[in-house]
């Protein structure tokens, strides 16, 4: 099994539409989680972390469910610009690697 | 503040010859790691390092060797390519604190990559 699972999509949606994607993790000792984004050929870049139950930015909102070990990223009013590849990411307590989910794949149409 | 760089970013080897990726932050990052990333199988981790010194297998680390002589710059050696390594590289970097009673992972800082073809 693996650590961390995604829906790879595609999700295509219009603009202004809500999406969430969620993402399932295998570890339940499971302290730190990221969701990141990937625009093509560039590399990740951090779109938010979480701690604790969730954390939200703007039309972004991440939450945490630990008895069912999945995290969830919520994004509202959608843009094209947020047209990328969103990875879950999680990490051990005290682990000293990063479990990468293969992606989900977003594109917003106009 | 460059963040993390990787150099080279594009390169093209024949099997059978090597060479070395550089990875260096300016972060004082104590974790640096190498990635590889091949279509639908997302970043695999090749080899880490928890410090200056310090080097330890990833998921993938086969055909591949690592030094991390200065805290800034963690290298990753091919000493024979193989076709079977024609991927995008990333390097990254992290830190960690702890609190609460449990230990934080934060988040890793990517480097733009490096697109190597094995032919």
């Amino acid at each position: 099994r693996k650590e961390v699972e995604q829906d790879p999509g595609p999700f295509n949606v219009p603009e202004g539409a809500t999406v969430a994607f969620n993402c399932t993790y295998s570890n339940s000792a499971s302290q730190s989680f990221f969701w990141y984004r990937q625009d093509c050929r560039k590399e990740p870049k951090l779109l938010m972390s979480v701690y604790s139950s969730g954390n939200e930015d703007g039309r972004f909102t991440a939450q945490l469910n630990r008895a069912s070990q999945y995290i969830s990223l919520l994004i509202r009013d959608s843009k094209l610009s947020d047209s990328a590849t969103y990875l879950c990411v999680v990490n051990e307590d005290g682990g000293n690697q990063f479990y990468f989910g293969t992606g989900t794949s977003l594109t917003v149409i106009p | 503040n460059a963040g993390v760089t990787q150099t080279p970013k594009f390169r093209v080897l024949k099997t059978g010859q090597s060479m070395t990726l550089l990875c260096a932050q300016d972060m004082n990052h104590e974790y640096m790691y190498w990635y590889r990333q091949d279509p639908g199988m997302g970043l695999r981790l090749i080899h880490y390092s928890v410090g200056e010194g310090t080097t330890a297998k990833g998921e993938v680390p086969d055909g591949y060797n690592v030094s991390r002589l200065k805290k800034q710059n963690f290298l990753l050696g091919l000493e024979s390519a193989a076709p079977s390594q024609t991927s995008v590289y990333f390097c990254a970097s992290s830190y960690k604190e702890i609190a609460g009673g449990h230990t934080l992972s934060y988040e890793q800082y990517f480097g733009p990559g490096t697109r190597l073809t094995v032919t």
